[in-house]
């Protein structure tokens, strides 16, 4: 079946440092990547969908500027967290569409729980 | 409001018991629903998708209420295995997930 990595699994980071978040489909071209956000006991909650070769689109309320995404090719979705602050503590989870799926078709990565101190 | 709201739980029953979660969904244009099974720390996985006339995966049943809005997945037989949060999804050109519901079997 299809597998989506996330690199890392986790990561602590300090106030004001930029973390960046690796998703990459390993068999399969993922031409449509999506950057979720989990907080604890809340729902997954749609970031930004990028497509291979264009500017990612970001759902209201994301800021574009802190949350650098970066779909360079076919298997490799990149998050940036830019001076990260505590309240960006969160669980980050991508998840990739093969390029011949339905549009709500999606495989999800492992995730990265994020920790800003 | 939430567009998908799922009551959050815990339900805690017994190993065999039949258990059965409910979800709403705000938009009726909401196209497609699924059930995903989460576990602690983990990522979503897809259980099942869910249709207007039902539909049956082993123990699972899942079924679409589009007059309502209502979705409903009923768990036979439970496990221990099925402990996890259950979470609700409506697809509107994105998905769309609810808080999940949590689900503890126990011995």
């Amino acid at each position: 079946g299809a597998v989506v990595s996330q690199h890392p699994s986790w990561v602590i980071c300090k106030s004001g440092t930029s973390v960046k978040i690796e998703c990459r489909s390993l068999d399969f071209q993922a031409t449509t990547m999506f950057w979720y956000r989990q907080f604890p006991k809340q729902s997954l909650m749609l970031m930004a969908t990028s497509n291979e070769g264009s500017k990612a689109t970001y759902e209201q309320g994301v800021e574009k500027d802190k949350f650098l995404i970066n779909h360079a090719s076919l298997t490799l979705s990149t998050l940036t967290v830019t001076s990260a602050h505590p309240e960006d503590s969160s669980f980050y989870i991508c998840s990739a569409r093969d390029r011949g799926q339905g549009m709500y078709e999606q495989y999800f990565g492992p995730g990265t729980r994020l920790t800003v101190t | 409001r939430k567009e998908v709201e799922q009551d959050p739980g815990p339900f805690n029953v017994p190993e065999g018991a039949t258990v059965a979660f409910n979800c709403t969904y705000s938009n009726s244009a909401s196209q497609s629903f699924f059930w995903y099974r989460q576990d602690c720390r983990k990522e979503p996985k897809l259980l099942m998708s869910v249709y207007s006339s039902g539909n049956e995966d082993g123990r699972f049943t899942a079924q679409l209420n589009r007059a309502s809005q209502y979705i409903s997945l009923l768990i036979r037989d439970s496990k221990l295995s099925d402990s996890a949060t259950y979470l609700c999804v409506a697809w509107s050109y994105k998905l769309i997930f609810g808080s999940g519901t949590r689900l503890l079997v126990r011995p």
